[in-house]
């Protein structure tokens, strides 16, 4: 049983550039969220979506986009990265929106 | 937006020794989580409380729910070199999940 799969570990990007992670889970759980992990600020909710086709923003939601058409995928785009965006990232699925369970993160570097 | 309070932020301890670290809010909350994260890992779940009042225990890891609804401490007894980590409190009211920022554990040589 994998859980949550995060695709890449690591990037580096250049400021400017787009890119994907992708957050995989195989438990079917119906909820899914992204987080941002920075040095003293614990965990900030970016987006998240509670089924299929239904997404909706965090915390901090500026300067990233979400899909989700199955309930298996939730992707999170980054549309221009900026330094300010350099970050691990997370992403989480639960059940019905009670205990988060998490993939191992991706470590985002923009320069 | 809004975090929780944990402390302390960091704890040098001995091999051995017990820890305790808690987190408070001004919210209520239905639910109080405990994780930890390993370096380069996601967090992990080790204790969810459900009731105010309510003490859970995982191995040597304790966790209580206050009575306030407003506070949540875990301790570790006899810590040993894989307790190394972030620990992370998470408080969930009706609306959303709030995060504390973490206390680093690390051991002494």
């Amino acid at each position: 049983n994998a859980g949550v799969t995060q695709t890449p570990k690591f990037q580096v990007l250049k400021t400017g550039q787009s890119m994907t992670l992708q957050c995989a889970q195989d438990m079917n759980h119906e909820y899914m969220s992204w987080y941002r992990q920075d040095p003293g600020m614990g965990l900030r909710l970016i987006h998240y979506s509670v089924g299929a086709g239904i997404t909706d923003q965090g915390e901090v939601p500026n300067g990233y986009n979400v899909s989700r058409s199955t309930t298996e995928d939730f992707p999170l785009r980054l549309l221009s990265a900026a330094p300010s965006q350099t970050s691990v990232y997370f992403c989480a699925s639960s059940p019905d929106g009670g205990i988060p369970f998490f993939g191992q993160g991706t470590r985002l570097t923009v320069v | 937006g809004q975090q929780l309070n944990q402390s302390p932020q960091s704890m040098f301890i001995q091999e051995g020794e017990d820890v305790s670290m808690n987190c408070t809010s001004s919210s209520i909350f239905n639910t109080w989580l405990w994780y930890k994260q390993d370096p380069g890992e996601g967090p992990v779940l080790l204790i969810a409380l459900y009731k105010a009042g309510e003490l859970t225990s995982n191995g040597r890891l304790t966790a209580q729910f206050g009575i306030t609804r407003k506070d949540s401490f875990l301790n570790i007894s006899a810590s040993i070199p894989s307790d190394v980590g972030i620990y992370f409190c998470a408080g969930r009211d009706n609306y959303q999940l709030i995060w504390g920022a973490g206390t680093k554990l690390i051991i002494k040589p």
